[in-house]
């Protein structure tokens, strides 16, 4: 199966800041990877779709790039609502794999 | 609107088995290939199967591999979960996860507690 690296694991921010989340994939997986926001208590919910493709909805401080085997999550001007967890998730092939997630907190 | 309703999650001891499902409506079931996830109590997500549209075919992570069996009910706009075998490390909330044509797990239900205890 591809292990799906993904750092740090949690990190501290403050509103207004960049933050920065990167997956690295064990082998080539193309663009073939989902980046997935969860808030405490809820499902989690897509933003990024093949590595850069930004979802209806999502606020455009969210940007994806990457192909290969290192992609990369970006929060411009962190914002309250964006406190959460973050996943990646490699669709090239199955066993699908999520990282292990990263934290963003105050 | 999408809706993805889970039901079924309960208390069960090792070795039990149990049948989860997942009441899809607001699109074309049948058209769209459909994940189970999983989440630990405090842990990450874990992608356990999925199952595609038209002439399904099933993947499975090993961790379930042989004791789950994902399936689907296109009339009834529902997919399922079978699970046997059951042992601890399977006490998880577990989500039914659509998948778009190119977005991957582009809609999650709210998710159905599976607790595997003594």
């Amino acid at each position: 199966a591809i292990q799906m690296t993904q750092f740090p694991s949690s990190l501290s921010a403050s509103v207004g800041d960049r933050v920065t989340i990167t997956c690295r994939a064990s082998q080539a997986i193309r663009n073939d990877l989902g980046w997935y926001q969860q808030r405490p208590g809820k499902a989690p919910k897509v933003l990024i779709s093949a590595a850069s493709m930004l979802q209806s909805g999502v606020p455009s401080r969210f940007s994806g790039s990457g192909s290969g085997t290192l992609f990369t999550l970006t929060i411009d001007s962190l914002q309250p609502e964006d406190f959460a967890t973050y996943y990646c998730l490699q669709d090239y092939n199955y066993p699908r794999t999520f990282g292990q997630g990263t934290k963003v907190e105050f | 609107e999408v809706q993805l309703v889970e039901s079924g999650g309960a208390v069960v001891k090792p070795g039990g088995s149990l049948t989860l499902s997942c009441a899809a409506s607001g699109f074309i079931f049948s058209s769209f290939s459909m994940n189970w996830v999983r989440q630990p109590p405090g842990k990450g997500l874990e992608w356990i199967s999925s199952i595609n549209h038209g002439r399904p075919t099933e993947n499975y992570a090993d961790s379930v591999w042989g004791r789950f069996t994902i399936s689907r009910d296109d009339a009834a706009k529902t997919l399922y979960l079978h699970m046997r075998s059951l042992t601890v490390d399977d006490t998880a909330v577990y989500y039914c996860v659509r998948d778009r044509a190119t977005v991957v797990a582009d809609s999650w239900g709210q998710g159905t507690l599976v607790t595997v205890a003594s």
